[in-house]
């Protein structure tokens, strides 16, 4: 069974101050691995898919990387705009559907 | 601009209820998606289809179904609204392999 655990569950930075966020995941057959932002009372928001290890996104102050049980999303300079819940999921070969952890809420202080 | 829709953002319905949940999405993307989010749970896959005609069970199917009758729209239904049914429900599209999925903003369910 596919499992996607994300680390930790909330996560206070200072403004400036540069962390990593953890994703790690189990599947039968990755397809791709989903990186998503979720603002309180809103949708989620796409940021980056990685689809095999090595391979590395950025986009502003953040920059996702994977290898093959988990990925990071790093967050350089963060500021009070970064404050969300960040969300990572995995598509199996076997469907198209997004099989999410559990988020991990980050709150950027000035 | 292209764009996924849900109705309503907010519903408060009774036990036993019949509810619908609507979704629509003007990208003629051939995948859509029901989940559910909850605290301590996160998003967990209720139903999805991929194309017309096509509808699958996910992870918590149960007390729920939903049709695909045109490629913009992926109604749920809550056969028998339950309490354990309160939750955010959100609906998402996408098209084709190892391509992003596009959420809805969510409709807020409460049942009483």
């Amino acid at each position: 069974e596919d499992q996607v655990t994300q680390s930790p569950e909330a996560l206070r930075l200072q403004e400036g101050e540069s962390s990593s966020l953890n994703c790690s995941y189990t599947v039968s057959g990755l397809r791709g691995l989903f990186w998503y932002r979720q603002d309180p009372g809103k949708g989620p928001e796409f940021l980056f898919t990685l689809y095999s290890a090595g391979e590395e996104k950025e986009k502003e102050r953040l920059k996702a990387t994977l290898t093959k049980k988990e990925s990071f999303l790093h967050i350089t300079a963060p500021k009070p705009e970064d404050s969300a819940t960040y969300l990572c999921a995995v598509q199996a070969n076997s469907g198209y559907a997004l099989n999410f952890g559990k988020g991990t809420s980050l709150l950027v202080t000035p | 601009d292209a764009e996924i829709t849900q109705s309503p953002r907010h519903k408060i319905t009774e036990t036993g209820r019949q509810v619908t949940l609507a979704c629509h999405q003007t990208w003629n993307h051939n995948n859509m998606f029901w989940y559910r989010q909850d605290l301590g749970h996160g998003l967990r896959l209720i139903h999805y289809s991929y194309g017309v005609q096509d509808t699958n069970k996910g992870e918590v199917s149960d007390g729920y179904s939903v049709s695909r009758s045109n490629t913009e729209d992926l109604p749920l239904t809550l056969e028998s609204a339950a309490s354990s049914q309160t939750s955010v429900y959100f609906c998402a599209s996408s098209n084709g392999i190892n391509t992003e999925a596009f959420f809805g903003q969510g409709t807020r369910l409460t049942v009483v």
